[in-house]
């Protein structure tokens, strides 16, 4: 069955770098495009990042342009995220999810989700 | 940029029906995908193309999508319904995903 695994949160300070990934199994990895979204305590979901299924599209939310970067290893069938200087408003829950069709290039909607990795940055 | 308008919160007694909104600038036009979301748990697609219930989903979510609203509605309400619901779209004109505010259906 799908599996998608986030790893790699953590405590940050305010200005540093955190790298988040996303393990995927149970589909053919290459053929979905892939997103993250993200969680602040207690508020809704915010669209991050999505990467289109050949890495050929990248599109990101106007609150992390230039400071985050999707990215996809095919061969690894694995997400990542990096993450440049954070702040505290990006403190959140980050989840992967693979999109609901094949062959998207970033506008399907995002169909199975992980469970999350937690992004506390903090001085 | 786009804006989706959600009710922060519906509340209803078991068995009746729970209709959920999301209102957009000519929203009738864009694609709607709507999402579950219970406490501690990850998001889950119940409604996707406006209408179109992935094959997990009871019937009794459906989805509709006119004008300025787009509406999931679920039927015969139960206990295990209770949860955050949201709305998503693609703004093709920033090339921007939107989320809705989130509805807290509550069941009395």
């Amino acid at each position: 069955q799908v599996q998608l695994v986030e790893s790699g949160g953590g405590v940050v300070q305010p200005g540093r770098s955190l790298r988040l990934s996303c393990a995927a199994s149970g589909f053919t990895f290459r053929n979905y495009g892939m997103h993250w979204v993200r969680q602040a305590p207690g508020k809704g979901l915010e669209w991050v990042a999505v990467i289109s299924y050949d890495g050929n599209a990248k599109y990101y939310a106007d609150s992390v342009k230039g400071r985050f970067t999707i990215s996809r290893d095919n061969s690894k069938n694995t997400l990542s995220l990096q993450m440049n200087s954070l702040r505290s408003a990006d403190t959140a829950v980050y989840f992967c999810a693979k999109d609901v069709t094949i062959s998207c290039g970033g506008d399907c909607p995002p169909a199975y989700w992980g469970q999350g990795t937690l992004v506390t940055v903090s001085s | 940029s786009y804006v989706l308008t959600q009710p922060p919160s519906v509340s209803l007694a078991p068995g009746k029906t729970a209709t959920i909104t999301c209102g957009g600038n000519n929203i009738g036009t864009k694609n709607v995908h709507w999402y579950q979301e219970k406490p501690g748990q990850a998001p889950v697609l119940v409604v996707y193309d406006n209408s179109v219930r992935p094959s997990a989903i009871p019937e009794r979510f459906s989805g509709s999508n006119s004008g300025n609203t787009a509406t999931l509605t679920i039927s015969r309400v139960e206990a295990g319904d209770e949860a955050d619901y949201y709305c998503q779209v693609w703004d093709t004109s920033s090339d921007h995903w939107v989320f809705g505010g989130g509805t807290k259906v509550t069941v009395l």
